[in-house]
Protein backbone atom coordinates (compact mmCIF):
# COMPACT_ATOMS: atom_id res chain seq x y z
CA UNK A 1 0.00 0.00 0.00
CA UNK A 2 1.08 3.50 -0.86
CA UNK A 3 0.37 4.66 2.84
CA UNK A 4 -1.35 7.58 3.59
CA UNK A 5 -1.27 10.71 0.92
CA UNK A 6 -1.36 14.16 1.24
CA UNK A 7 -1.30 16.68 -0.88
CA UNK A 8 0.33 19.73 -1.49
CA UNK A 9 3.22 18.95 0.30
CA UNK A 10 4.06 22.26 0.58
CA UNK A 11 2.13 25.52 0.46
CA UNK A 12 2.81 29.19 0.44
CA UNK A 13 -0.24 31.63 0.65
CA UNK A 14 -1.19 34.93 1.09
CA UNK A 15 -3.30 36.27 4.01
CA UNK A 16 -6.97 35.90 3.21
CA UNK A 17 -6.70 33.21 0.57
CA UNK A 18 -8.83 30.20 0.95
CA UNK A 19 -6.19 26.80 1.41
CA UNK A 20 -7.60 23.49 0.37
CA UNK A 21 -5.32 19.98 2.05
CA UNK A 22 -6.14 16.86 0.79
CA UNK A 23 -5.42 13.80 2.15
CA UNK A 24 -6.08 10.06 0.75
CA UNK A 25 -6.22 7.52 3.67
CA UNK A 26 -4.86 3.68 3.09
CA UNK A 27 -7.41 1.86 1.51
CA UNK A 28 -9.64 -0.47 4.25
CA UNK A 29 -9.36 1.88 7.34
CA UNK A 30 -12.48 3.33 8.91
CA UNK A 31 -10.90 6.03 10.67
CA UNK A 32 -9.20 9.65 9.73
CA UNK A 33 -7.69 12.05 11.90
CA UNK A 34 -6.37 15.90 11.27
CA UNK A 35 -3.84 17.26 12.83
CA UNK A 36 -1.80 20.65 13.63
CA UNK A 37 1.60 20.48 14.33
CA UNK A 38 3.51 23.90 15.27
CA UNK A 39 6.63 24.56 17.55
CA UNK A 40 4.63 26.10 20.14
CA UNK A 41 1.29 24.39 20.39
CA UNK A 42 2.96 20.74 19.54
CA UNK A 43 0.80 18.23 17.67
CA UNK A 44 -2.76 19.21 17.88
CA UNK A 45 -5.95 16.63 16.94
CA UNK A 46 -7.85 18.99 14.79
CA UNK A 47 -11.35 16.65 14.11
CA UNK A 48 -11.56 12.85 13.27
CA UNK A 49 -13.99 10.82 11.48
CA UNK A 50 -15.06 7.38 11.60
CA UNK A 51 -16.90 5.78 8.64
CA UNK A 52 -17.07 8.78 6.67
CA UNK A 53 -18.84 10.68 10.03
CA UNK A 54 -17.52 13.51 11.93
CA UNK A 55 -16.79 11.89 15.49
CA UNK A 56 -15.22 15.38 17.51
CA UNK A 57 -14.57 18.60 15.88
CA UNK A 58 -13.78 20.01 19.35
CA UNK A 59 -10.13 20.72 18.25
CA UNK A 60 -10.82 22.88 15.03
CA UNK A 61 -9.91 26.16 15.99
CA UNK A 62 -12.66 28.25 14.93
CA UNK A 63 -15.52 28.76 11.71
CA UNK A 64 -12.56 29.69 9.42
CA UNK A 65 -11.87 26.01 9.40
CA UNK A 66 -14.07 23.46 8.15
CA UNK A 67 -13.11 19.30 6.94
CA UNK A 68 -14.82 16.92 4.83
CA UNK A 69 -14.83 13.13 3.99
CA UNK A 70 -17.23 12.74 0.89
CA UNK A 71 -15.92 9.28 0.78
CA UNK A 72 -14.15 6.54 2.14
CA UNK A 73 -10.52 7.68 0.39
CA UNK A 74 -11.01 11.34 0.22
CA UNK A 75 -10.94 14.16 3.25
CA UNK A 76 -10.61 17.85 2.75
CA UNK A 77 -8.93 20.51 5.64
CA UNK A 78 -10.26 23.78 4.27
CA UNK A 79 -9.31 27.23 5.52
CA UNK A 80 -11.09 29.97 4.76
CA UNK A 81 -9.94 32.85 5.67
CA UNK A 82 -5.99 31.99 6.27
CA UNK A 83 -4.34 33.98 8.75
CA UNK A 84 -0.65 33.75 9.14
CA UNK A 85 -1.23 31.94 12.55
CA UNK A 86 -2.45 29.24 10.31
CA UNK A 87 0.71 28.59 9.75
CA UNK A 88 1.93 24.80 10.74
CA UNK A 89 2.79 21.52 9.54
CA UNK A 90 -0.79 19.60 8.84
CA UNK A 91 -0.95 15.89 9.32
CA UNK A 92 -3.83 13.62 7.83
CA UNK A 93 -3.45 9.60 9.71
CA UNK A 94 -6.01 6.56 9.29
CA UNK A 95 -6.34 3.96 11.34
CA UNK A 96 -8.43 0.70 11.29
CA UNK A 97 -11.07 0.59 14.54
CA UNK A 98 -11.91 -2.31 15.70
CA UNK A 99 -14.94 -2.94 18.27
CA UNK A 100 -14.67 1.08 19.55
CA UNK A 101 -10.70 0.63 20.37
CA UNK A 102 -8.43 3.23 18.80
CA UNK A 103 -5.54 1.29 17.09
CA UNK A 104 -2.58 2.11 14.81
CA UNK A 105 -2.70 5.21 13.23
CA UNK A 106 -0.68 5.68 9.89
CA UNK A 107 0.34 9.28 9.28
CA UNK A 108 0.84 10.52 6.04
CA UNK A 109 4.35 13.24 5.55
CA UNK A 110 2.00 15.81 6.06
CA UNK A 111 1.68 19.21 4.18
CA UNK A 112 3.55 22.70 5.38
CA UNK A 113 1.19 25.55 5.11
CA UNK A 114 3.00 28.90 5.05
CA UNK A 115 0.63 31.83 5.43
CA UNK A 116 1.94 35.08 4.37
CA UNK B 1 -10.02 12.59 31.45
CA UNK B 2 -7.12 10.20 29.86
CA UNK B 3 -4.29 12.11 29.67
CA UNK B 4 -0.09 11.27 28.96
CA UNK B 5 2.38 12.78 30.98
CA UNK B 6 5.98 12.19 29.35
CA UNK B 7 9.34 13.44 30.36
CA UNK B 8 10.13 17.32 29.56
CA UNK B 9 13.05 17.63 26.76
CA UNK B 10 15.38 17.99 24.94
CA UNK B 11 17.67 14.92 26.48
CA UNK B 12 20.73 15.22 24.73
CA UNK B 13 23.00 11.89 24.81
CA UNK B 14 26.19 9.87 23.32
CA UNK B 15 26.15 7.84 21.50
CA UNK B 16 26.06 4.33 22.70
CA UNK B 17 24.30 5.30 25.83
CA UNK B 18 21.09 3.94 27.37
CA UNK B 19 18.00 6.05 26.78
CA UNK B 20 15.13 6.02 29.01
CA UNK B 21 12.25 8.12 28.34
CA UNK B 22 9.52 8.61 30.70
CA UNK B 23 5.84 7.75 30.47
CA UNK B 24 3.10 7.67 32.53
CA UNK B 25 -0.80 7.92 31.50
CA UNK B 26 -4.34 8.63 33.25
CA UNK B 27 -7.28 6.53 32.06
CA UNK B 28 -10.24 4.02 32.92
CA UNK B 29 -10.11 0.50 32.09
CA UNK B 30 -7.16 -1.06 30.28
CA UNK B 31 -5.74 0.92 27.00
CA UNK B 32 -3.42 0.13 24.70
CA UNK B 33 -0.04 2.42 24.74
CA UNK B 34 2.17 3.21 21.54
CA UNK B 35 5.06 5.30 21.26
CA UNK B 36 5.56 6.72 17.93
CA UNK B 37 8.86 8.09 16.33
CA UNK B 38 8.73 11.63 14.17
CA UNK B 39 12.61 12.23 12.27
CA UNK B 40 13.00 15.80 11.19
CA UNK B 41 10.89 16.86 8.55
CA UNK B 42 8.22 13.34 8.55
CA UNK B 43 5.08 12.39 9.92
CA UNK B 44 4.99 10.36 12.92
CA UNK B 45 5.22 6.56 12.64
CA UNK B 46 4.50 3.86 14.78
CA UNK B 47 7.80 2.19 16.89
CA UNK B 48 6.27 0.07 19.15
CA UNK B 49 3.02 -0.96 21.20
CA UNK B 50 1.02 -2.88 23.74
CA UNK B 51 -2.16 -3.87 24.14
CA UNK B 52 -2.77 -5.38 28.10
CA UNK B 53 -0.81 -5.56 31.07
CA UNK B 54 2.58 -6.65 31.46
CA UNK B 55 2.90 -6.58 27.57
CA UNK B 56 6.38 -5.52 26.29
CA UNK B 57 6.48 -3.74 22.80
CA UNK B 58 9.78 -3.71 21.44
CA UNK B 59 11.24 -2.34 17.70
CA UNK B 60 14.57 -1.54 16.34
CA UNK B 61 16.31 -2.07 20.14
CA UNK B 62 13.57 -0.25 21.76
CA UNK B 63 11.63 -1.37 24.26
CA UNK B 64 8.44 -0.59 26.51
CA UNK B 65 6.69 -2.66 29.42
CA UNK B 66 2.98 -1.99 29.73
CA UNK B 67 2.58 -1.34 34.01
CA UNK B 68 -0.76 -1.54 34.96
CA UNK B 69 0.50 -0.90 39.03
CA UNK B 70 2.79 2.32 38.18
CA UNK B 71 0.66 3.20 34.77
CA UNK B 72 3.76 3.67 33.19
CA UNK B 73 5.12 2.90 29.42
CA UNK B 74 8.46 4.20 29.98
CA UNK B 75 10.81 3.70 26.56
CA UNK B 76 14.55 2.31 26.32
CA UNK B 77 17.12 1.76 24.33
CA UNK B 78 20.72 0.11 25.45
CA UNK B 79 22.26 1.75 23.30
CA UNK B 80 21.26 4.55 21.01
CA UNK B 81 22.72 6.19 17.49
CA UNK B 82 22.89 9.11 16.43
CA UNK B 83 20.34 8.11 13.66
CA UNK B 84 17.98 7.98 16.39
CA UNK B 85 17.80 11.41 16.94
CA UNK B 86 14.08 12.39 16.87
CA UNK B 87 10.80 13.61 18.61
CA UNK B 88 9.49 10.50 20.06
CA UNK B 89 5.57 10.65 21.53
CA UNK B 90 3.85 8.66 23.82
CA UNK B 91 -0.10 7.86 23.20
CA UNK B 92 -3.17 5.87 24.80
CA UNK B 93 -6.22 4.30 23.15
CA UNK B 94 -8.69 6.75 23.66
CA UNK B 95 -11.51 4.49 24.21
CA UNK B 96 -14.89 4.12 22.33
CA UNK B 97 -14.55 7.30 20.31
CA UNK B 98 -11.79 5.78 18.50
CA UNK B 99 -8.83 8.58 19.06
CA UNK B 100 -5.05 8.07 20.29
CA UNK B 101 -3.98 10.79 23.08
CA UNK B 102 -0.91 11.59 22.66
CA UNK B 103 1.61 13.37 25.32
CA UNK B 104 3.51 16.18 24.28
CA UNK B 105 6.56 14.45 22.56
CA UNK B 106 9.93 14.49 23.94
CA UNK B 107 13.07 15.44 21.75
CA UNK B 108 16.36 13.51 21.55
CA UNK B 109 19.61 14.72 20.35
CA UNK B 110 22.11 11.73 20.22
CA UNK B 111 25.84 12.85 19.51
CA UNK B 112 28.55 11.15 18.07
Amino acid sequence: DAGVIQSPRHEVTEMGQEVTLRCKPISGHNSLFWYRQTMMRGLELLIYFNNNVPIDDSGMPEDRFSAKMPNASFSTLKIQPSEPRDSAVYFCASSQNLLGRADTQYFGPGTRLTVL
Amino acid sequence: GDSVTQMEGPVTLSEEAFLTINCTYTATGYPSLFWYVQYPGEGLQLLLKATKADDKGSNKGFEATYRKETTSFHLEKGSVQVSDSAVYFCALDGGSQGNLIFGKGTKLSVKP
